[in-house]
Parts: C-alpha cells; sequence; structure tokens
C-alpha cells in the first residue's frame, strides 16, 4: 500500500534561517510527487512537484525540494524563512501508471517561523 | 488564474439532513476529486471521476454519498443522511489530462458541521 509519513509534527524556524520540512515515501514503482501548503481556514496551494529529471525542484514562493530516489525521500526547502511562510505543509504521492489517480497525503506537518 | 470554486463556505446542518457541497472545476479539466479533511487530521481521499462516472472511490466514501456533474461545469458531493462524524473540511479537486504529471488543484474547501 502507498504510504507517505512527514515525521515532524511542528518546525519551528526563525525568520531568516533556512528550513527543512521532511517526507518520505512508501510507494511501488516511482511516483509523483507533491508539495502542498495550507494557510489557516484555508483550500491547498500547490506548491511543486517531481515528474522525472533534476531531483532538485523548485516552485513557488522561493521553495524547493529534494528528491532522493534511495532515501525514499522528498524534503521540502527553502533557504531563508518568512514569518509568512508559517502554514500547515502536505506531502503527497500520486501514482505514475495512473493519470488519473488519487493523491495520497502525509499528515502535515505545521511550519511555525519567529520572528 | 484559474481556479476552483466551492459553495458554501460553511453549512450547518442537522444530523439526519441531507446536504450538497457544490464545486465548479477548471473549466479545462477532466478528472474531479472530493476529498474532506476532519478538523486536526490528514486530509483523505473520498472519490475521483472521470468522464461522467466514478473511476475510483474510497472506504469512507459509503452509500450515504453520491457525487453528479449535473451540467457542463458544476460537480457536486451529496451527503444523504449527515452523521455527526461527517462535521469535515470538504475539498473539491480538478486536474487536466496531461502526460506531464497531472497537478490536482483544489478549492478553498466547504466546512461542514453537523450539530
Amino acid at each position: 500500500a502507498q504510504s507517505v509519513a512527514q515525521p515532524e509534527d511542528q518546525v519551528n524556524v526563525a525568520e531568516g534561517n533556512p528550513l527543512t520540512v521532511k517526507c518520505t515515501y512508501s510507494v511501488s514503482g516511482n511516483p509523483y510527487l507533491f508539495w502542498y501548503v495550507q494557510y489557516p481556514n484555508r483550500g491547498l496551494q500547490f506548491l511543486l512537484k517531481y515528474i522525472t529529471g533534476d531531483n532538485l525542484v523548485k516552485g513557488s514562493y522561493g521553495f524547493e525540494a529534494e528528491f532522493n530516489k534511495s532515501q525514499t525521500s522528498f524534503h521540502l526547502k527553502k533557504p531563508s524563512a518568512l514569518v509568512s511562510d508559517s502554514a500547515l505543509y502536505f506531502c503527497a504521492v500520486r501514482d505514475r501508471s495512473n493519470q488519473g489517480g488519487k493523491l495520497i497525503f502525509g499528515q502535515g506537518t505545521e511550519l511555525s517561523v519567529k520572528p | 488564474e484559474p481556479e476552483v470554486t466551492q459553495t458554501p463556505s460553511h453549512q450547518v446542518t442537522q444530523m439526519g439532513q441531507e446536504v450538497i457541497l457544490r464545486c465548479v472545476p477548471i473549466s479545462n479539466h477532466l478528472y474531479f476529486y472530493w476529498y474532506r479533511q476532519i478538523l486536526g487530521q490528514k486530509v483523505e481521499f473520498l472519490v475521483s471521476f472521470y468522464n461522467n462516472e466514478i473511476s475510483e472511490k474510497s472506504e469512507i466514501f459509503d452509500d450515504q454519498f453520491s457525487v453528479e456533474r449535473p451540467d457542463g461545469s458544476n460537480f457536486t458531493l451529496k451527503i444523504r443522511s449527515t452523521k455527526l462524524e461527517d462535521s469535515a473540511m470538504y475539498f473539491c479537486a480538478s486536474s487536466v489530462l496531461s502526460v506531464s504529471g497531472n497537478t490536482i488543484y483544489f478549492g478553498e474547501g466547504s466546512w461542514l458541521t453537523v450539530v
């Protein structure tokens, strides 16, 4: 069965410092990998995705993520955190063989960036 | 930028009542989804819909739930007889058929409170 793990319920970072939000997955084959962000009382906003090619993908708001096949990880990173980055972040996977297939989400990580 | 729109943003209903949540997916998208998020928990897949029929559904999507695309633009989720445990944020989502790995775009959600 496919699953996604985000081992940290919460990540606390000082503004200006780099941030990492961790994600590991357990799926068969090579899935598509996604990060979404959810601000309070809002929907899920797409940040970035890994399809193929370069293991480092860049997305919205200065975020990037690194795909590591051997470690089955897709950690979200940003070189310099902003207070406005504080939100709930979800990692998700999708079966590559099914173009209309569902996303399977991790449990989410609350990012808190303090001034 | 095109977006998925959902109505109502918040609905309070009595247990046992029927609820219809409405969604207008992005206009050129072909796959439609409903997800839910119980407060403080992960985002869970309910159902996917393609070519006017359900393509996949989860264990959560039992006989109390149904989906419909009544016209060329709307996509609805009906809960026939709501239960307290149906209280959650319900997200509609859509994606376009693509060979590069579809991104699923989410609406802002409909908060359902069953009392």
